[in-house]
C-alpha cells in the first residue's frame, strides 16, 4: 500500500537481485503515466513512461506495467545496484499538470 | 543533455518577507510548472505555465504566489508575503508539450526555501 509522510512504504533488496516496486493510481481518465526517481536532496529524474494504450513498457534494465483494469503500475529493476537506492514515485497525467503517488523507498544492501 | 536550472539551491528568509525563486527550463520546450515538496511527502503541483499565461493552479496557489516568464529563458515564482508552512523544496519543471508526442516533464533540482 501508499503511505504518506515521513512514513513512506519502503522496499530492501539485495544487490543483483530484480526489484518490483508498485503505485496504484486513482484517475481511470489518465493516459500517460511516468515514473521518477528521486535522490536525497535532488529533484525527480525522469526513468520511463507509458501511454495508456499500451500494457508493457521497457527501457535499460527497467520496464513499466500498466493495469488499467485495476488502476496500478509498477516499475520492475532489473540487477538492482547500489546506485538504485532512491525514493521512486509514480505520476499520472491530468492534462496541465502531473499528479504525484507518495513513494516508495528503494534500499540495496551490498 | 539539456537540463533545468534553478537559483538559489537553499533559501532562508523571514516570515513576511518576498522570495523570488528562478528557473531557467529546457530552451525548446513551451510549457512551465512549478511543484512543492515539503520534508518526507509527495510532489505537489502548484501551477503550470504556457504562452505566457497560466494554465493551470493548485489550491496551493493562492494570491500569495505569481509566476512570470520575464524574458525568454527565465521563470521565476513570487510568494509575496512567506508563510512558515512555505517552508519546502520548490522544483521548476519543463515539458515540450502536455498532449503531444513528448510528454515528459523535466524537473530541475529544487530551491530549498526555509521560512524563519
Amino acid at each position: 500500500g501508499e503511505s504518506v509522510g515521513l512514513h513512506l512504504p519502503t522496499l530492501s533488496v539485495q544487490e543483483g537481485d530484480n526489484s518490483i516496486i508498485n503505485c496504484a493510481y486513482s484517475n481511470s481518465a489518465s493516459d500517460y503515466f511516468i515514473w521518477y526517481k528521486q535522490e536525497s536532496g535532488k529533484g525527480p529524474q525522469f526513468i520511463i513512461d507509458i501511454r495508456s494504450n499500451m500494457d508493457k513498457r521497457q527501457g535499460q534494465r527497467v520496464t513499466v506495467l500498466l493495469n488499467k483494469t485495476v488502476k496500478h503500475l509498477s516499475l520492475q529493476i532489473a540487477a538492482t545496484q547500489p546506485g538504485d537506492s532512491a525514493v521512486y514515485f509514480c505520476a499520472e497525467t491530468d492534462v496541465n499538470k502531473l499528479v504525484f503517488g507518495a513513494g516508495t523507498i528503494l534500499r540495496v544492501k551490498s | 543533455e539539456p537540463e533545468v536550472t534553478q537559483t538559489p539551491s537553499h533559501q532562508v528568509t523571514q516570515m513576511g518577507q518576498e522570495v523570488i525563486l528562478r528557473c531557467v527550463p529546457i530552451s525548446n520546450h513551451l510549457y512551465f510548472y512549478w511543484y512543492r515538496q515539503i520534508l518526507g511527502q509527495k510532489v505537489e503541483f502548484l501551477v503550470s505555465f504556457y504562452n505566457n499565461e497560466i494554465s493551470e493552479k493548485s489550491e496551493i496557489f493562492d494570491d500569495q504566489f505569481s509566476v512570470e516568464r520575464p524574458d525568454g529563458s527565465n521563470f521565476t515564482l513570487k510568494i509575496r508575503s512567506t508563510k512558515l508552512e512555505d517552508s519546502a523544496m520548490y522544483f521548476c519543471a519543463s515539458s515540450y508539450s502536455p498532449t503531444g508526442g513528448d510528454r515528459r516533464q523535466y524537473f530541475g533540482p529544487g530551491t530549498r526555501l526555509t521560512v524563519l
